[in-house]
């Protein structure tokens, strides 16, 4: 499968504490993507790192990238339990196909 | 700005029936593209229109099928339905692919076939 790898599966943190989750994939990238997903519902963009960059910070978010690995991270500092979802990376790969490639997920849980 | 808007939120199919699902791209955004999401398989991508040709195809059946129109609004259709089928089904647009800007996503279809 093409699919990328995430861990962990899953997470439980306590408010305030900070949460990483870890992302590999298989293939050469243009970028590298994190959405988050509430519920079952739609995914919502957070941030976009490219091939180029190492790492990219957006308010509490902060990603790194390392393509000679073939892996990223997500950071999320300062939890809130409002940050309680399924995280995903998606690679939007070099071929000139225009598609995401999405990890397994990591289920965050944050409690207050 | 409206978002991607998809419809029916929620659907109940027998299987052996087709289905056909909507979705409105944010307005000037040219590219759809189409994702199944099950438990099993995780997020999988089933196509990308873009000015209303189909550009990509990803690895499903050819009961799976889809269109854009020129006002960059698609359906994606599923005949004879399977019970693995059952999925949620998203929809995401982008303006340009490629120029490094992220997919926005609607809020899905749940489809469930009995």
């Amino acid at each position: 499968s093409q699919q990328g790898e995430e861990d962990p599966q899953a997470l439980s943190i306590q408010e305030g504490e900070n949460a990483t989750m870890n992302c590999s994939y298989k293939t050469s990238i243009n970028n590298l993507q994190w959405y988050r997903q509430n519920s079952g519902r739609g995914l919502v963009h957070l941030i976009l790192i490219r091939s180029n960059e190492r790492e990219k910070h957006s308010g509490r978010l902060r990603v790194t990238l390392d393509t000679s690995k073939k892996s990223s991270s997500l950071l999320i500092t300062a939890s809130r339990a409002a940050d309680t979802a399924s995280y995903f990376c998606a690679t939007d790969a070099r071929t000139g196909f225009q598609k995401l490639v999405f990890g397994t997920g990591t289920r965050l849980l944050v409690s207050p | 700005k409206a978002g991607v808007t998809q419809t029916p939120r929620y659907l109940i199919k027998t299987r052996g029936q087709q289905v056909t699902l909507s979705c409105s791209p944010i307005s000037g955004h040219r590219s759809v593209s189409w994702y199944q999401q099950t438990p099993g398989q995780g997020l999988q991508f089933l196509f990308e229109y873009f000015s209303e040709t189909q550009r990509n195809k990803g690895n499903f059946p050819g009961r799976f099928s889809g269109r854009q129109f020129s006002n960059s609004r698609s359906e994606m259709n599923v005949s004879t339905l399977e019970l693995g089928d059952s999925a949620l089904y998203l929809c995401a647009s982008i303006n340009n692919p490629g120029t490094g800007d992220g997919y926005t996503f609607g809020s899905g279809t749940r489809l469930t076939v009995v």
